[in-house]
């Protein structure tokens, strides 16, 4: 069963440009998390999307945000780019449980490289 | 908000040795709480979870877990560590409230591990 996949793998961009990172779920996986892992900081949580909708998100400006798609793949979008966006950012999936027993499974995460 | 503290940044260790790794949250209600690892060029994997039942849970490569809801805690632990676990590893927890800023996972800063041969 293939895992959760992210692309691209590296991404260099300069300061006020926007980015846009992709993750594909694992299969039969409804819901995807975005985590940003920057150094220092640790991974903090930004945003959830569950059956297409946005369902919570992390304590990030309004520039982050994204998308899901109706097969359940997501997209990223860091627009007017900043230094300190510099991190690898991590996708992760789970399978519809209801929530309460639900677990994250992670993809290999996109190093975003701001200039 | 809730905290999710992991009090050992750095821990160097030789093989053989036994391995504890704290971690304390902060939140007082029901929580499902999980230990991930890191290893060197890898994605993030999960070791082992806890959502109810017996406290003590056991992970893969013989990891182990202590949930005291006494303390708050969620202690990793290991009785014999191989050159091979050398990782970081990330104590998380989730809130179980089924609607509404619920899902999200909260880190701990997490733990190096270096094991020595």
């Amino acid at each position: 069963e293939a895992g959760v996949t992210q692309s691209p793998t590296h991404l260099i961009k300069t300061r006020g440009q926007q980015a846009t990172l992709r993750c594909s779920p694992i299969s039969g996986h409804t819901s995807v998390y975005w985590y940003q892992q920057a150094l220092g900081l640790g991974l903090q949580f930004l945003l959830w999307y569950d059956e297409g909708e946005e369902r919570n998100r992390g304590n990030f400006p309004p520039r982050f945000s994204g998308r899901q798609f109706p097969n359940y793949s997501s997209e990223l979008n860091v627009n007017a780019l900043e230094l300190e966006d510099s991190a690898l950012y991590l996708c992760a999936s789970s399978a519809p449980s209801g929530g309460s027993t639900d677990t994250q499974y992670f993809g290999p995460g996109t190093r975003l490289t701001v200039l | 908000a809730q905290s999710v503290s992991q009090h050992n940044h750095h821990v160097i260790l030789s093989e053989a040795a036994s391995l504890e790794l704290g971690c304390n949250y902060s939140y007082g209600g029901t929580v499902n709480l999980f230990w991930y690892v890191q290893y060197p060029g890898q994605h993030l994997q999960l070791l082992l979870k806890y959502f109810s039942g017996d406290p003590l849970v056991k992970g893969i490569k013989g990891f182990e877990a202590e949930f005291i809801k006494s303390k708050f805690s969620f202690n990793l632990r290991k009785p014999s560590v191989q050159w091979s676990d050398t990782a970081e590893y990330f104590c998380a927890v989730k809130r179980r409230e089924l609607t509404g800023g619920g899902n999200k996972l909260t880190f701990g800063t997490g733990t190096q591990l270096k094991v020595e041969l």
